[in-house]
Parts: C-alpha cells; structure tokens; sequence
C-alpha cells in the first residue's frame, strides 16, 4: 500500500481553468504539507495542516486553497491557474507539526506534475 | 527567512569512489537537521535525522555528521555506486522565524559512472 498518495500524476491545463489535486496518507499522521518544486528544483512548503487545522500559511496567492476534510487527507484547490503556477507540487505527511516533532521524518507523495498552457 | 545552501551542486564519480558534500545551515536557534535521498522520478526518502552538535549518523556505505556551532553537516558515502546516484537533500528546523517547517536546500546531484 502506498503510505502517501496524490492524484492526478500529471495534470495539464489551460490558463485560467480551476483544478484540483488530492492529497492521502494512511499512516496514521497528524500532519500534513503541501510543497511547491519550483523551475530551479527548488522544494518549498505552501501549506501545513495539523489534525485538520492550517498551521503554515506561506506567502502563496490566494488562488490556492487547501482544504483538508480528515487528517488523513489534504487537497489543494487552485482557482484560476496561471502560467506560473506550472511546477511539480508534492504533498507530505508527518508524525506531528516539526516545532512538536523535530525528528518526524516527512514521507513523501509522489508528486504532481502541473502544466499550465 | 533561513537560507540552506549545499554544495556541490551536482557531482560525477566512479564506480568505487568515496564522496562527501556539504550542508550550510543558520546555527541560531537550531532544532534538527535532516537529509533526505531524492531518486529521479521517486519521491524524497529520509536517510538521517540529527539534533546534537557532533552526531553521526550511518546507514550502510552512507554516514553524516552535524555541527550545530558552525552550521554545517556533511554526508559521505563509502565505495560509491551507480544505485546511489541521486540528489541528496538536507533540510533545516530551526526556532523563531523558520515558519515552523523544515527549509530545504536545493540538493547535491551526485551521479555515479559504472
């Protein structure tokens, strides 16, 4: 069984369209993040949850939405794709927040690829 | 915002050469520091976790080490081979303004020729 799992694997677009992608793990964790891999293979944390609720906000547009329904899932909404939003974005899960947990390894999704035409 | 840099940013070996590179973390207000071993086409898998200045940490033919007053940890794989090739990825927690989460250096590509 794959402890953390995201669909759709590839995911192309046009521009201004809606879209979403989901985000489960069962293994049990408390916590979960979304991460953007940016053009310079850069991973960077968009958003993390703790039992359902927002604890990291990054400086994201607000066209992005995460929304997690039970600890076990985190989707990630995106109104009004742009160009830029084209990237890899992986989703993550975690024994507890990393200020509560500092050892919790983070498992990994296998990623989404985004392609905004 | 904490910056983690590591270096090289991408490395060829041998068959059989040993190899390290480096991780530059802030030292203030240090927490833990994680590497990670990213294949292409996978997704990143935890290799060591580790908080107290001096740690070591060994996993096979891979070891890292920590130095939490200076900033720095290094990684070093023993008699390299062509399945370790990948990017290795650190990542730093630290208190205060490191926004709660591990802040991730962009990786050291190592590719290991047959």
């Amino acid at each position: 069984d794959t402890a953390v799992s995201q669909t759709p694997k590839y995911l192309v677009t046009q521009m201004g369209n809606d879209k979403s992608i989901k985000c489960e793990q069962n293994l049990g964790h408390d916590t979960m993040y979304w991460y953007k891999q940016d053009s310079k293979k850069f991973l960077k944390i968009m958003f993390s949850y703790n039992n359902k609720e927002l604890i990291i906000n990054e400086t994201v547009p607000n066209r992005f939405s995460p929304k997690s329904p039970d600890k076990a899932h985190l989707n990630l909404h995106i109104n009004s794709l742009e160009l830029g939003d084209s990237a890899v974005y992986f989703c993550a899960s975690s024994q507890d927040q990393p200020l509560r947990g500092p050892t919790d390894t983070q498992y990994f999704g296998p990623g989404t690829r985004l392609t905004v035409l | 915002i904490l910056n983690v840099e590591q270096s090289p940013q991408s490395l060829h070996v041998q068959e059989g050469d040993s190899t390290n590179f480096t991780c530059s973390f802030p030292s203030s207000n240090f927490y833990a520091l994680h590497w990670y071993r990213w294949e292409t086409a996978k997704s990143p898998e935890a290799l060591f976790v580790m908080t107290l200045n001096g740690d070591e940490k060994k996993k096979g033919r891979i070891s890292a080490t920590l130095n939490t007053k200076e900033g720095y940890s290094y990684l070093y794989i023993k008699g390299s081979q062509p399945e370790d090739s990948a990017t290795y990825l650190c990542a730093c927690l630290n208190y205060g303004g490191s926004q709660g989460n591990l802040i991730f250096g962009k990786g050291t590509k190592l590719s290991v020729k047959p």
